[in-house]
């Protein structure tokens, strides 16, 4: 069965702080994707990776760092935590490159900055 | 710019039956993905269109039109348990998924 599990469900950090974010997927993807996700404003792309060591900036990747050293894992890095980053954040992963597949989403991580 | 449009929130009875549109305006196009997510929880994968027409599956039916830039989900029988969120995303000339701000569907008995 299909799993991507991410490292917390809630995290509470203060403004400053360096914030990481895990994502583990057991698919064996070669995709890797970081959403937030905030009301009324859909799901919206911070960085994505299509292979180990790879990654490509999303539509807001501004205050945010990843990481992909083992293709299982992907990391959000939040290098000094701002009170405009509380939201739901939303690790995915998807079967291939840059063909059509179904994405799997974690159960998410709902950041609180204060 | 890329944009896709639903209704914010619909309401609908146990028993009836409910059709959540999707209208987009992207650069190219390589499918339509409808996914639902309830409430605190994560988006799973509903129905994928890439052709013109309807796709169904069980009780969700997922349509679409690519010369109007239009897709609807249909679900029939409504269950208490299909309240959740409904998400349109539309696959780019880039490959890149472009997401709805999603429908909520509130089901009432």
């Amino acid at each position: 069965d299909v799993k991507v599990t991410q490292s917390s469900r809630y995290l509470v950090k203060r403004t400053g702080e360096k914030v990481f974010l895990e994502c583990v997927q057991d698919m064996d993807h070669e995709n890797m994707f970081w959403y937030r996700q905030d009301p009324g404003l859909g799901l919206r792309l911070i960085y994505f990776s299509y292979d180990v060591k790879m990654k490509e900036k999303g539509d807001i990747p501004e205050g945010y760092s990843v990481s992909r050293e083992k293709k299982e894992r992907f990391s959000l890095i939040l290098e000094s935590a701002s009170t405009n980053q509380t939201s739901m954040y939303l690790c995915a992963s998807s079967l291939d490159g840059r063909e059509v597949n179904e994405q799997f989403f974690g159960p998410g991580t709902r950041l609180t900055v204060l | 710019g890329q944009n896709i449009d639903q209704p914010t929130e619909m309401t609908a009875t146990e028993g009836a039956i409910v059709q959540i549109n999707c209208t987009y305006q992207t650069s190219g196009f390589n499918g339509l993905f409808w996914y639902q997510q309830h409430a605190g929880e994560a988006p799973t994968f509903l129905s994928y269109n890439v052709l013109d027409g309807l796709e169904e599956k069980g009780r969700f039916s997922s349509f679409l039109s690519r010369s109007k830039g239009y897709s609807y989900l249909l679900l029939k029988e409504l269950q208490m348990k299909d309240s959740a969120s409904y998400l349109c995303a539309v696959i780019d000339s880039n490959y890149q998924l472009i997401w709805g701000a999603g429908t909520k569907l509130i089901i009432k008995p």
